[in-house]
């Protein structure tokens, strides 16, 4: 079945420091793939989303590119500010009516 | 303002007991989603209905039950089966179940007693 694989965490970074959250997926066929992120005590929310191989998503400064050779979809941002401290949810859309299926979250802090 | 309201935020079972976590939209949205988080772990899917009055099992549908009467309620019960009921429930929905971008709510932390 589908899966996602995400570094765990949590990843500490200064304010200011580069960050790159990586995921790997498993899927048949041609997924989309999504990255939420989840403020603490809030829900999910999306972030960015890629639905073709080579499409890069972006929002908020945040960038991920669907690699399809590699299977990956890194989260990456040049800058992290200590308001960008949450946890961050790889996902894909795949074979199974499209429900999503997640990682298992990164939880990102970033100090003054 | 349109969204996803789940209640309580805090819930406590006690042992033998069933409890109901709400659920409620206002965006007019067909399809909803009830998600369990542990912590480490990624969301896993419990049921999922597509319009009124249709449900469907997700991944760990034992021990929950669920009802759609209405478009816009998505209540979940934690039965007395489900033994290990402690993690934070998030409620989600999508204009279609074909639209990939989930709505989500803000959670509810149910614990045991």
């Amino acid at each position: 079945g589908d899966s996602v694989t995400q570094m765990e965490g949590p990843v500490t970074l200064s304010e200011e420091a580069f960050l790159t959250i990586n995921c790997t997926y498993t899927a048949t066929g041609y997924p989309s793939l999504f990255w939420y992120v989840q403020y603490p005590g809030e829900g999910l929310q999306l972030l960015l989303k890629a639905t073709k191989a080579d499409d890069k998503g972006s929002n908020k400064g945040f960038e991920a590119t669907y690699r399809k050779e590699t299977t990956s979809f890194h989260l990456e941002k040049g800058s992290v500010q200590v308001s960008d401290s949450a946890v961050y949810f790889c996902a894909l859309s795949g074979s199974a009516g499209n429900m999503l299926t997640f990682g298992g979250g990164t939880r990102l802090m970033v100090k003054p | 303002d349109g969204g996803i309201t789940q209640s309580p935020k805090y819930l406590f079972r006690k042992e033998g007991q069933n409890v109901t976590l709400s659920c409620e939209q206002n965006l007019n949205h067909d399809a909803m989603y009830w998600y369990r988080q542990d912590p480490g772990q990624g969301l896993r899917l419990i049921y999922y209905s597509q319009i009124v009055n249709d449900f469907q099992k997700g991944d760990i549908a034992e021990g929950y039950s669920v009802s759609r009467e209405k478009k816009e309620s998505f209540p979940l019960t934690v039965t007395s089966a489900q033994k290990n009921p402690t993690a934070f429930y998030l409620c989600a929905s999508s204009f279609r179940q074909e639209d990939e971008k989930l709505f989500f709510g803000s959670g509810t932390q149910l614990s045991v007693l």
